[in-house]
């Protein structure tokens, strides 16, 4: 089955403990990318990656980071998290390009205390 | 920049109505439309998606029309039950292949058995 599954599925964690919210697709896909959301603010993208080794800047980067060693997988790290990255997180993929489809992650809820 | 605007943001019919959902856009230079639904708490998952070429898309109950000279996209659910309660969200994505999706805020649907 194509899907892109996203680990944890939630999350609650202390300021500044570092963590990554992992993202794996089994559909070779190309395009990867992250988004947080937001009452109010809807979908916003973090990062996203054409693919492999490649990785680029969304709307709201600030204070994550991201890799993309391998093409099924693009995990979402938080260095240093803070209590104003308590969100929604998805993970999703695309291929190709813009032609595509989008496919979404389940989400993760995360909690910074 | 692209904006993209769903009004209302939320919808109560009873259930048998045929409804339509607005998604209104500022620059007509899209690669395609895609429209989501969002159960709460959830994913979300791809209803429609229509290629800039095209006019529409069918999926059973559901028709996405495409209408870029007036910036304009429409979601048609013909005789909506309560299981189509949900968020409903349009996302676009422009001409170039790295530019992330543009996700309107959404459309809180309540069908009322």
């Amino acid at each position: 089955e194509a899907q892109v599954t996203q680990n944890p599925r939630y999350l609650i964690t202390v300021t500044g403990k570092k963590l990554t919210v992992t993202c794996s697709q089994n559909m070779n896909h190309e395009y990867m990318s992250w988004y947080r959301q937001d009452p109010g603010l809807g979908l916003r993208q973090i990062y996203y990656s054409m693919n492999v080794e490649v990785t680029d800047k969304g709307d709201v980067p600030e204070g994550y980071k991201v890799s993309r060693k391998e093409k099924r997988n693009f995990p979402l790290i938080l260095e240093s998290p803070s209590p104003n990255q308590t969100s929604l997180y998805f993970c999703a993929s695309r291929s190709p390009l813009n032609t595509g489809e989008l496919f979404f992650g389940e989400g993760s809820r995360l909690t910074v205390l | 920049k692209q904006e993209v605007t769903q009004i209302p943001a939320a919808l109560s019919v009873p259930e048998g109505e045929n409804l339509v959902l607005n998604c209104s856009f500022t620059d007509s230079a899209i690669y395609n439309l895609q429209w989501f639904r969002q159960d709460p708490g959830k994913g979300l998952t791809s209803l429609l998606l229509i290629q800039s070429s095209q006019r529409e898309q069918t999926s059973g109950r559901l028709n996405a029309s495409l209408d870029k000279s007036s910036g304009r996209s429409t979601l048609y659910i013909a005789a909506s039950q309560p299981g189509d309660s949900a968020t409903y969200l349009c996302a676009l994505a422009g001409y170039s292949g790295n530019t992330p999706l543009v996700f309107g805020k959404g459309t809180r649907l309540s069908v009322i058995a």
